[in-house]
């Protein structure tokens, strides 16, 4: 079975700091890794995705991940945050079928 | 732009009640997904369906149906609704085909909170 794992329930950042949000991956065969983020009260958003190449993935709104395999993580990081990138973010892996598997999630909370 | 609408942002139901959730989607996407979303536990998926009349159960499919008559169109039933059914619940669809199962993201609807009295 695939999975993957936040192990952070929040993270708390300063504005202008740099911001990382932990996930780790159990999967068999290549895996496929998302981003998504969801603002209150709405729906969740695509941010980016790791399929193959490059370890190093860009996405929407500055963020970008960092793929590793020797260590079975995906770390979602921006340089410097914003008040307004406090959200909920989830990572989550794709088996064949297309079916994706969700984190629990990580609450981020950048302050002034 | 991907649309998936899900027709009620707010609903409260009784118990005991059958209760429908519907969705939406406009881009012809084969994959669509139901998930519940409950604090600390995530999104878990409930069913999954990767074409028409055809569904798969998820991890907590316990209490609920689906159906697919429709490409576009993906419903969620409780056949009798419970207080632990109260949730937030998310749909979601996806391209399909091939080696594209695996590569492409989901397009998530507004959510419905549904709230069993």
């Amino acid at each position: 079975a695939q999975s993957v794992a936040q192990p952070e329930d929040q993270v708390n950042v300063a504005e202008g700091n740099p911001l990382t949000v932990k996930c780790t991956y159990s999967v068999s065969g290549n895996p496929y890794l998302f981003w998504y983020v969801q603002y209150p009260n709405r729906g969740l958003q695509f941010l980016l995705k790791y399929i193959t190449g490059d370890n190093l993935v860009k996405g929407s709104y500055g963020f970008e991940a960092e793929f590793n395999k020797s260590q079975t993580s995906f770390h979602l990081k921006k340089p410097s945050a914003l008040v307004s990138d406090s959200a909920l973010y989830f990572c989550a892996v794709t088996d064949s079928w297309g079916k994706l598997q969700f984190g629990a999630g990580t609450q981020v909370v950048v302050t002034p | 732009d991907v649309k998936v609408t899900q027709s009620s942002r707010y609903l409260v139901k009784r118990t005991g009640e059958k209760v429908f959730l519907e969705c939406v989607q406009d881009m012809d996407h084969e994959n669509m997904f139901w998930y519940r979303q409950d604090p600390g536990l995530g999104l878990r998926l409930i069913y999954f369906s990767y074409d028409v009349k055809m569904k798969e159960k998820g991890d907590i499919p316990e209490g609920y149906s689906v159906s697919r008559e429709k490409k576009e169109r993906f419903s969620l039933i409780l056949e009798s609704a419970s207080t632990n059914q109260t949730s937030m619940y998310l749909c979601a669809s996806s391209l399909s085909g091939g080696l594209a199962k695996m590569n492409t993201e989901a397009f998530f609807g507004q959510g419905t909170r549904l709230t069993v009295v």
